[in-house]
């Protein structure tokens, strides 16, 4: 079975810092992947999302994903984090069956002054 | 357009009621999707539509869960005599069809606190 595992629960990031959160992926064929973010309050915003080809996926908000398969990964990177991006981010796999996702458990990002 | 609603946005009931959640998709999407969020389990799948039928209801965590799709739009999830285990937010998620390419668009959810 489809399983994503996201290591990191909390990272606490100076805003105007890099970022990187983390996400590796179990999959046997090539992995339909997903990057979702959660405001409080709020549901899931689509911030990008890769199924072939180039392998550094461009999204919204200046967000950007490198796959790699040899290891299993699909890393969330931003390079100027703002006050705003404080929020719960989930990776998530598409499963071949019935295309429902599979998530991480999430990491959530602190953004500090 | 409008994007994908839920009603209530919070529901508070007592051990043992009934309570239906609602999802109205994005018009025009033929795949609907329920899954649940919630402290312990995280972000889980629940049931699929695709139209008014339900291919894959392999998340429904007990028999106390069914859900039902009219017209190909709206969406019911009823929990029969709710425990408090299931306190958790409700989310419904829509995309266009069943397509692996396609984003599944999410509402704002449902939290159901169960006392």
């Amino acid at each position: 079975a489809q399983s994503v595992t996201q290591p990191d629960i909390h990272i606490t990031v100076s805003e105007g810092a890099s970022l990187e959160l983390r996400c590796n992926y179990s999959y046997g064929a090539t992995p339909y992947l997903f990057w979702y973010v959660q405001s409080p309050g709020q549901g899931l915003q689509l911030l990008l999302k890769y199924f072939s080809g180039d392998t550094l996926v461009q999204g919204i908000k200046g967000f950007e994903a490198e796959f790699k398969r040899s290891q299993s990964s699909f890393n969330l990177r931003k390079p100027s984090v703002h006050w705003s991006d404080a929020a719960e981010y989930f990776c998530a796999v598409r499963d071949t069956g019935f295309q429902k996702l599979v998530f991480g458990t999430g990491t959530r990002l602190l953004v500090s002054p | 357009g409008a994007g994908v609603s839920q009603s209530p946005s919070n529901k508070v009931t007592e051990k043992g009621k009934d309570v239906e959640l609602r999802c109205d998709p994005i018009s025009g999407h033929t795949a609907l999707y329920w899954y649940r969020q919630s402290l312990g389990q995280g972000l889980e799948f629940l049931i699929y539509f695709q139209g008014n039928s339900a291919p894959d209801k392999s998340g429904l965590p007990s028999d106390r869960f069914s859900a039902e799709r009219t017209g190909g739009s709206v969406s019911t999830l009823t929990i029969q005599r709710t425990q408090q285990e299931d306190s958790a937010v409700y989310l419904c998620a829509s995309s266009p069809n069943q397509s692996r390419q396609e984003t599944q668009y999410f509402g704002p959810g449902t939290r159901l606190l169960v006392l």
